[in-house]
């Protein structure tokens, strides 16, 4: 079974404080790991993906990596508008093309002024 | 931009009910699904379909069936709402192939009471 850990749960940071969100996985075949912002009462919103170890992929204050077992979310000089839940999810081969995301239960970052 | 309209913000049933949650894409994409999300469960996917007439379960299918029509038409299907069902559903797209992002709806809050 496909699972996905997300720590911490929830994080309170100073604006400007850089800081890292965690993702481990297990999968058998990993296809891909997504990261996703949701603003609270809104879908999930596409941050990154990635597809094998070592990849990186940045995005203004935010830069994602992927090892064999873990993905993290690494956030620099974040400012309010940086605050949501940020979420990771894998795909797996042996689920088939279409298949859906596994996802974790997110970690909840505030960033105060 | 990719767009996936869900018909309802807020919808409250009554148990017994027969539900139909509606979601559409305008990106001709392949694949659709359907999640639901509760607090400290996270995402949990319900149903998928990969083509036209054709669908998938996923982790949590019971209580609901699905119906795909048309390619950019995905509906989820509450026979017998109950109690239980009350949660953030949300619907997302993607395209077939090695690297189908999945975009999301803004999300259906269903209350039944």
């Amino acid at each position: 079974e496909d699972q996905v850990t997300q720590s911490p749960e929830a994080l309170r940071l100073q604006e400007g404080e850089s800081s890292s969100l965690n993702c481990s996985y297990t999968v058998s075949g990993l296809r891909g790991l997504f990261w996703y912002r949701q603003d609270p009462g809104k879908g999930p919103e596409f941050l990154f993906t990635l597809y094998s170890a070592g990849e990186e992929k940045e995005k203004e204050r935010l830069k994602a990596t992927l090892t064999k077992k873990e993905s993290f979310l690494h956030i620099t000089a974040p400012k309010p508008e940086d605050s949501a839940t940020y979420l990771c999810a894998v795909q797996a081969y042996h689920r088939g093309g279409a298949d859906g995301l596994t996802f974790g239960k997110g970690t909840h970052l505030i960033i105060q002024p | 931009d990719v767009k996936v309209t869900q018909s309802s913000r807020y919808l409250v049933k009554r148990t017994g009910e027969k539900v139909f949650l509606e979601c559409v894409q305008d990106m001709d994409h392949e694949n659709m699904f359907w999640y639901r999300q509760d607090p400290g469960l996270g995402l949990r996917l319900i149903y998928f379909s990969y083509d036209v007439k054709m669908k998938e379960k996923g982790d949590i299918p019971e209580g609901y069936s699905v119906s795909r029509e048309k390619k950019e038409r995905f509906s989820l299907i509450l026979e017998s709402a109950s109690t239980n069902q009350t949660s953030m559903y949300l619907c997302a797209s993607s395209f077939g192939g090695a690297k189908n992002i999945q975009y999301f709806g803004a999300g259906t809050r269903l209350s039944v009471l």
